[in-house]
């Protein structure tokens, strides 16, 4: 099942820096698509959303971005923090039900 | 801030036995869900339920397993007869019914299913 990708397993960034996380998807009937964070031995934790009607949403550090021509989003944290390392899964669901996810990339913010 | 909570957060079981694991969702939430996550693999979807039933399933749920939520704060995740393949980590996630319908869902930290 490869409906959401997420092509690399892992980023590396300097500390202050920009950190982009890309995501791509294949079912044009995907209409939310979420980040979650997630560390060791801790469940993923809901990080911001867009739906499909949107093209961007901002939270804070956090940026998603959304084309959806391309089938794809990403996830902009700027500035990046040590604290912000950690494993970045994208999700995406139909009509608010199940979530399929992405492999996961894992962030690592170096001081 | 509410989350939902997982017992036992590590539950080691004799294959063929059974295993209950045990998810608290968030108070007013009112969709519930279960993922499992294989060592190396993605998040997978396991079951959604919602109004007393099973709205969804996936493949991976099989007669082996069950859900129930046996009073108004616990959802429970049932398997019956289990493999060596079941081990994983088992998450429970729970999101709000009110509108608009996208939500997100808020995860539990898991119960690490290790079967010998």
């Amino acid at each position: 099942d490869q409906q959401v990708k997420q092509n690399s397993p892992s980023l590396s960034v300097q500390e202050g820096r920009i950190s982009i996380l890309n995501c791509d998807y294949t079912n044009s009937m995907f209409d939310y698509f979420l980040w979650y964070k997630k560390y060791p031995a801790e469940g993923p934790t809901f990080l911001i959303s867009i739906s499909s009607i949107k093209d961007k949403n901002e939270d804070g550090r956090f940026t998603v971005f959304l084309n959806k021509s391309a089938k794809h989003l990403s996830l902009h944290i700027v500035p990046s923090q040590p604290g912000d390392s950690a494993v970045y899964f994208c999700a995406a669901s139909d009509q608010g039900g199940k979530l399929i996810f992405g492999q996961g990339t894992e962030l690592s913010v170096k001081p | 801030e509410p989350e939902v909570t997982q017992t036992p957060s590590h539950q080691v079981t004799q294959m063929g036995q059974e295993v209950i694991l045990r998810c608290v969702p968030i108070s007013n939430h009112l969709y519930f869900y279960w993922y499992r996550q294989i060592l190396g693999q993605k998040v997978e979807f396991l079951v959604s339920f919602y109004n007393n039933e099973i709205s969804e399933k996936s493949e991976i749920f099989d007669d082996q397993f069950s859900v129930e939520r046996p009073d108004g704060s616990n959802f429970t995740l049932k398997i019956r007869s289990t493999k060596l393949e079941d081990s994983a980590m088992y998450f429970c996630a729970s999101r709000t019914g009110t509108s608009p319908i996208n939500q997100p869902q808020h995860f539990g930290d898991g119960t690490r299913l290790s079967i010998l």
